[in-house]
């Protein structure tokens, strides 16, 4: 069974500093993986996915994610963050089930903390 | 925008008393998931509907728990009877086609407290 392992639960982190939050995966097969955000009291949004080609992934406000295939990683990073990302982060893999039917499998999320 | 709604945003009730979560998709969306959140447990997908059919319901504790599509605007989610470990943030989440190619939408959640 894939899983996804989150290596850190808090990442506080000063405003305008890089931050890189980890992310792990197992799977013997091809796989297709995301980082989702949830901010206070709302759901989960899609932040970047990685399905093929390029190893690099860039999100439209300033993250990105390499997947390492010899790894198993998908780390995020983002070079200066703002007080506006704290939030946690949900890296996610997507598993077949019967039918051929695709769901995502979430890690344990990081809370990122941006202080002034 | 387009956008996932779930009602109630908030729901506290005794325990044994059954609880009904309502979600719905976007118009369009042939996929609808619910999920749960705990501290302890993180995110659960608990029910996978396709097309307004099942397709996986194996995170879901069967006894007490029950999923369906009555149309494809609504999504429900029962707890019956209803208990304190129930207690947590559950999600409705829909999407269009292979999730390989297009994100999930979440909604806001229910937070449920079971007293």
């Amino acid at each position: 069974a894939q899983s996804v392992t989150q290596l850190d639960s808090q990442v506080p982190v000063f405003e305008e500093a890089p931050v890189e939050l980890r992310c792990n995966y197992s799977s013997s097969v091809s796989v297709y993986l995301f980082w989702y955000v949830q901010y206070p009291n709302q759901g989960l949004q899609l932040l970047l996915k990685y399905l093929s080609g390029s190893t690099l992934v860039e999100s439209i406000n300033g993250f990105e994610a390499e997947f390492n295939k010899s790894q198993t990683s998908f780390h995020l990073r983002k070079p200066s963050v703002h007080i506006s990302d704290t939030a946690e982060y949900f890296c996610a893999v997507s598993t077949t089930i019967s039918g051929g039917y695709n769901k995502l499998i979430f890690g344990a999320g990081t809370r990122l903390a941006v202080h002034p | 925008d387009a956008r996932v709604t779930q009602t109630p945003r908030h729901k506290v009730t005794e325990m044994g008393q059954e609880v009904t979560m309502r979600c719905q998709p976007i118009l369009g969306h042939n996929t609808v998931f619910w999920y749960r959140q705990t501290m302890m447990q993180g995110l659960e997908l608990l029910a996978y509907f396709r097309n307004r059919a099942p397709l996986d319901d194996s995170g879901m504790p069967k006894d007490r728990f029950s999923a369906e599509m009555p149309d494809a605007t609504l999504a429900t989610l029962k707890i019956q009877p209803s208990e304190p470990r129930d207690s947590a943030v559950y999600f409705c989440a829909s999407g269009l086609g292979d999730l390989r190619d297009q994100p999930q939408h979440f909604g806001d959640g229910t937070r449920l407290s079971i007293l």
